[in-house]
């Protein structure tokens, strides 16, 4: 497609369930970003992939998140043993090359997961 | 670290006012990038403009017009002669060493 493809648009999970959130990134984007967005606020950048290698994970708050990129394309940010609080909007973005200090890259974004812990 | 300020959070204006949506950021870098993105009630962050930290030129592109002042950290987004489908989050935006660092965003209303 010619955008960000994010899927499921929304999910609804009960505390400790795991999720899975998928990631369609432009093609041919090198890099492809996570970010959590919570209600009324600004994304937060969650990891980074260059290709498929994990460069930058920093943000995951917890080792109950996991991301994937095996292939160099779709990614998957994995939820473990889902709480109430990582409730938000979950946004992919990608852009054209490697990103790094300065760049001047624009991120194309997804419309987002919106997942929802009961 | 890198910061971004946003400090109004909601704007209303009647259709056809300027409305001037503010930034501040604070960043240790001498090379960055700031950027503008949109995102309707859809929810998808579209890209508006960016900027970077060697140029203060500012910036005219129909309706909307970017002031980047570095002396004072501020990359402020003007909308001339608003409209309803101006409605949005706005979220101004600075590079870090991978990622974007976002404000908390500004609410525009536009009414009819």
């Amino acid at each position: 497609g010619a955008g960000v493809s994010q899927s499921p648009r929304y999910k609804v999970a009960k505390r400790g369930q795991d999720v899975a959130l998928r990631c369609d990134p432009i093609s041919g984007h090198v890099s492809l970003f996570w970010y959590q967005q919570a209600l009324g606020q600004g994304p937060e950048f969650l990891t980074y992939f260059q290709n498929e290698a994990q460069l930058d994970k920093s943000g995951l708050p917890s080792d109950r998140f996991f991301a994937e990129r095996p292939e160099g394309s779709v990614s998957t940010l994995k939820i473990q043993r889902t709480q109430q609080e990582d409730s938000a909007v979950y946004l992919c973005a990608s852009s054209l090359g490697g990103y790094g200090l300065g760049s001047n890259q624009p991120q194309h974004f997804g419309d987002g997961t919106r997942l929802s812990i009961l | 670290a890198q910061k971004v300020t946003q400090a109004q959070t909601e704007i209303s204006v009647v259709e056809k006012e300027d409305v001037t949506l503010d930034c501040v950021y604070e960043t240790r870098d001498t090379t960055y990038y700031l950027f503008w993105y949109k995102q309707p009630p859809s929810g998808e962050l579209v890209f508006l403009i960016r900027r970077n930290s060697f140029d203060e030129q500012n910036e005219i592109s129909g309706r909307y017009s970017w002031n980047f002042q570095k002396s004072t950290s501020s990359f402020n987004f003007t909308i001339t002669a608003s409209q309803v489908v101006d409605s949005a989050v706005y979220f101004c935006a600075l590079t870090g060493a991978n990622n974007l660092f976002f404000g908390t965003g500004t609410r525009l209303t536009v009414i009819p």
